[in-house]
């Protein structure tokens, strides 16, 4: 079956515009995993959804970055007013449900540059 | 907050040898994961540990949990330049917890 999916792969935007990532989870899953990795980095937790809900915002940086999850699929990471240390790839990933009983299946990726 | 620590961070070696890459967490949790990582792509699964002392090996490739120490290996033998690539763990405790990554490369 197909994997996690994620768009634009590539996005390139000047400073101050707003930004819409979206993923694709595995059909079936119900938790989705948002991450955020600078160059040379390791991954960067921002925000989970287990169906539609997002219990924990905590790792989103910045009230510009929001994200949502709508029939309990498809996810949109809003970024707002970009700003250049927004630049990395977005990782999404998803798992059967919230557990660490579960792997995480990642997509390709979103690479953001902010000029 | 839980804290993951990956050593060495950058590893380069020869074809042909063998290594060891360490992956330290500061709490318990009885699962860890090793994905890996190409330029570019995203991040391919290897191995999920599920126990304490739980070893599991594919190909050249072997990782091992130690929940007592916090502590597990990925041990690399005989590298080739296919395994060129930067590998992560990741441990499980409510949420998934990363380490920094160790980027390998193997020179022929």
């Amino acid at each position: 079956g197909a994997g996690v999916s994620q768009s634009p792969s590539n996005k390139v935007t000047e400073k101050g515009k707003d930004v819409e990532l979206r993923c694709d989870p595995i059909s079936g899953h119900t938790a989705l995993y948002w991450y955020r990795q600078s160059l040379g980095q390791g991954l960067e937790f921002l925000i989970y959804f287990q169906g539609n809900s997002a219990p924990d915002k905590s790792g989103l940086p910045s009230d510009r970055f929001s994200a949502e999850r709508t029939g309990g699929s498809v996810s949109t990471l809003t970024i707002q007013r970009t700003q250049q240390e927004d630049s990395a790839v977005y990782l999404c990933a998803s798992s059967l449900v919230h557990s660490s009983s579960y792997e995480q299946y990642f997509g390709p990726g979103t690479r953001l540059t902010v000029t | 907050e839980l804290k993951v620590e990956q050593n060495p961070l950058f590893l380069s070696m020869q074809e042909g040898k063998n290594y060891t890459i360490y992956c330290n967490y500061s709490t318990t949790s009885d699962r860890l994961y090793w994905y890996r990582q190409d330029p570019g792509k995203s991040l391919e699964s290897l191995f999920v540990l599920l126990s304490n002392g739980a070893v599991k090996q594919e190909g050249r490739l072997m990782a091992s949990l130690d929940t007592k120490a916090r502590l597990s290996t990925l041990h690399i033998t005989a590298a080739v330049h296919d395994l060129s690539a930067t590998y992560f763990c990741a441990v499980a405790y409510n949420q998934f917890y990363f380490g920094t990554g160790t980027s390998l490369t193997v020179i022929p």
